[in-house]
């Protein structure tokens, strides 16, 4: 099992807010990362580092973190955005980079 | 733009020796982890391990006993290989960049370029 947990599956209607969460106990001192991945593609990340940016995503992604638990928050989500998410950060030793079980977006 | 390309056999049976290779095209092979991730059919992502530009491993403990990755830095490329495969192996696999980020003191993996993946297939 992972040291990251994650649902495995949520839902959210066209053009709502979702959050998409990670807990784990190394979020208390690292910084997840969230990857997008859609059927049969490589994944793509979309949040690294407190909440980070890559250039070409769409700005309703940001990732916020209190305590034990990551958030990716997707605002007014589109039907492009269904796909599979995967946040990453470190095991407890802090030596090794985990992802959590990966959650399954439907956009309704 | 960097690019990250990657090749190997996709077919081995049993107990023998998974080999991929990884080049990196358009950019610094300095200054970064280059890694490997696997994805089982219909499952999650698994980190294998990564090298840095110098040859510093670090390897996923589960697979620690099976795993080696080497740079050649001469042609900018990195390897994976597994041996004594079983069918738990079998998974695409993904070369990928990690720009290891600080912020305010802490840290996290951007795994922000990947290979096309490879599916390798173990099967007697």
């Amino acid at each position: 099992s992972s040291e990251l947990t994650q649902d495995p599956a949520v839902s959210v209607a066209l053009g709502q807010t979702v959050r998409i969460t990670c807990q784990g106990d190394s979020l208390r001192s690292y910084y997840a990362s969230w990857y997008q991945q859609k059927p049969g593609q490589a994944p793509v990340v979309v949040i690294y580092g407190k909440s980070n940016r890559p250039s070409g995503i769409p700005d309703r992604f940001s990732g916020s973190s209190s305590g034990n638990t990551a958030s990716l928050t997707i605002t007014g989500a589109q039907a492009e955005d269904e796909a599979d998410y995967y946040c990453n950060s470190r095991d407890s030793s802090g030596n090794h980079p985990v992802f959590g079980g990966g959650t399954k977006l439907t956009v309704l | 733009q960097v690019q990250l390309q990657q090749w190997g056999a996709g077919l081995l049976k049993p107990s023998e020796t998974l080999s991929l290779t990884c080049a990196v095209y358009g950019g610094s092979f300095s200054g970064y982890y280059w890694t490997w991730i696997r994805q089982p059919p219909g499952k999650g992502l698994e980190w294998i391990g990564e090298i840095n530009h110098s040859g510093s491993t670090n390897y996923n403990p589960s697979l620690k006993s099976r795993v080696t990755i080497s740079v050649d830095t001469s042609k900018n490329q990195f390897s994976l290989k597994l041996s004594s495969v079983t069918a738990a192996d079998t998974a695409v696999y993904y070369c990928a960049r990690n720009d290891i980020v600080v912020v305010s003191a802490a840290m996290a993996d951007a795994f922000d370029i990947w290979g096309q993946g490879t599916m390798v297939t173990v099967s007697s």
